[in-house]
């Protein structure tokens, strides 16, 4: 069983557009998160969320929000598409703390294309 | 089922000394190999990178070998500093990502 699955793997767009990238993790963790990677190499963290605790990079636009409907799901929505929102979106999760020395799980990505 | 794994969560090394990070992989058909740093509250940052072509790429103190019969990867830093100390994770792709679960490197001064 994957532990970290995201769903869809591809998405393509139209600029404007609202879409949501899902995650779900099997792995009873209490902490998940989403990455941005907007080049071959680079990843930027997004948020990262648990039970009690949204933390938010300021860096990140708007109209990027993050939806927990329970401990295993991070969903990512995005509004109004833009062109530079294209990249591949990672999710990860960790039992505890909020990206600090505990052990991540990362998904497999998704990878989004704005026309 | 992790296709990329990382043995170690953590590792100790005293300052001057090599640290060698490990990873194994299982597709064969993985094409490039990346290792990332990761400091607390931070995303992953990209630090070093081999292609399936190559066995051995160095950027200063750091070194990655890559030995694909064994299907495994290793980053040597040489010598170990303390602002080495972070999360270390190695990543594998071909057409997608797949990282391991990261290293704890903490190294002592």
């Amino acid at each position: 069983d994957t532990a970290v699955s995201q769903t869809p793997k591809y998405l393509v767009t139209q600029m404007g557009n609202d879409k949501s990238i899902k995650c779900e993790q099997n792995l009873g963790h209490d902490t998940m998160y989403w990455y941005k990677q907007d080049s071959k190499k680079f990843l930027k963290i997004m948020f990262s969320y648990n039970n009690k605790e949204l933390i938010i990079n300021e860096t990140v636009p708007n109209r990027f929000s993050p939806k927990s409907p329970d401990k295993a799901h991070l969903n990512l929505h995005i509004n109004s598409l833009e062109l530079g929102d294209s990249a591949v979106y990672f999710c990860a999760s960790s039992q505890g703390g909020t990206g600090g020395w505990e052990t991540q799980y990362f998904g497999p990505g998704t990878r989004l294309l704005v026309l | 089922d992790q296709q990329v794994k990382q043995n170690s969560p953590s590792l100790s090394v005293q300052e001057g000394r090599i640290s060698i990070l490990n990873c194994d992989y299982t597709n064969s058909m993985f094409d490039y190999f990346l290792w990332y740093k990761k400091y607390p509250a931070e995303g992953p940052t990209f630090l070093i990178s081999i292609s399936s072509i190559k066995d051995k790429n160095e950027d200063g103190r750091f070194t990655v070998f890559l030995n694909k019969s064994a299907k495994h990867l290793s980053l040597h830093i040489v010598p170990s500093q303390p602002g080495d100390s972070a999360v270390y994770f190695c990543a594998a792709t071909r057409n997608q990502f797949y990282f391991g679960t990261g290293t704890s490197l903490t190294v002592i001064p």
